[in-house]
């Protein structure tokens, strides 16, 4: 399988758990992307690398969660403390790093649920 | 206003209609457009995507943007009970995309 994988695919934590999420791109794509959608909307923008470096955070990410892609493949997703609000579907993008036109593809996403 | 906004739905049609889901975003700039389909407890999965004025066919799908409208659709032909799905309107701007809640289609046999 050559697509966007991400690990787990389920997780189940309790309020002020931390967790940790991981993605692994395409491997030819040097673009990743954090999404985080909720039920009944769309996908939104979390954050985005470009190889290792951490270029955009959404005003959505809060101080409690951090990501890092530390050399430039794979990518994890970090958050302290959860809330309630956390329970989410959090999902991975990829896509290639040159060119006007660069498709985004997502990997199975990582449900999560804070009891 | 949002940036990306979708008809409501949900829009329910007989197999072998054709379904017309709608899409209409705030930022004129914008350049790149995508049509992702995703179905329930899944992940979205890129089914087309658009960049110049007009219309784009891919097989059964085509899509059609007008920037000075600032609007795209999809239109689905000859509707198929496997595209019961969640259709989401995705509008990129320099790097990241913005969505619109998605339209639910079911197609009833």
């Amino acid at each position: 399988d050559t697509g966007v994988s991400q690990d787990p695919r389920h997780k189940i934590t309790k309020r002020g758990q931390n967790v940790t999420f991981r993605c692994d791109p395409i491997s030819e794509h040097n673009r990743l992307y954090w999404y985080r959608q909720t039920l009944g909307q769309g996908p939104e923008f979390l954050t985005y690398f470009q190889n290792e470096a951490q270029l955009e955070k959404s005003r959505l990410l809060s101080d409690r969660f951090s990501a890092e892609r530390p050399k430039g493949s794979f990518s994890t997703l970090e958050i302290q403390r959860t809330e309630q609000g956390d329970s989410a579907m959090y999902l991975c993008a990829s896509s290639r790093g040159t060119g006007a036109r660069l498709e985004q593809y997502f990997g199975p996403g990582t449900r999560l649920t804070v009891t | 206003q949002k940036e990306v906004e979708q008809n409501s739905g949900p829009l329910s049609v007989p197999e072998g209609a054709i379904a017309s889901l709608n899409c209409t975003y705030s930022d004129r700039g914008s350049q790149s457009f995508f049509w992702y389909r995703q179905y329930s407890g899944k992940s979205p999965e890129l089914i087309m995507s658009i960049y110049s004025n007009g219309d784009k066919e891919d097989g059964r799908f085509t899509a059609q943007l007008n920037k000075a409208s600032q609007y795209v659709s999809l239109l689905i032909r000859d509707s198929q009970p496997s595209d019961s799905a969640t259709y989401l309107c995705a509008v990129k701007g320099d790097y990241k995309l913005s969505f619109g809640a998605g339209t639910t289609v079911t197609v009833r046999a």
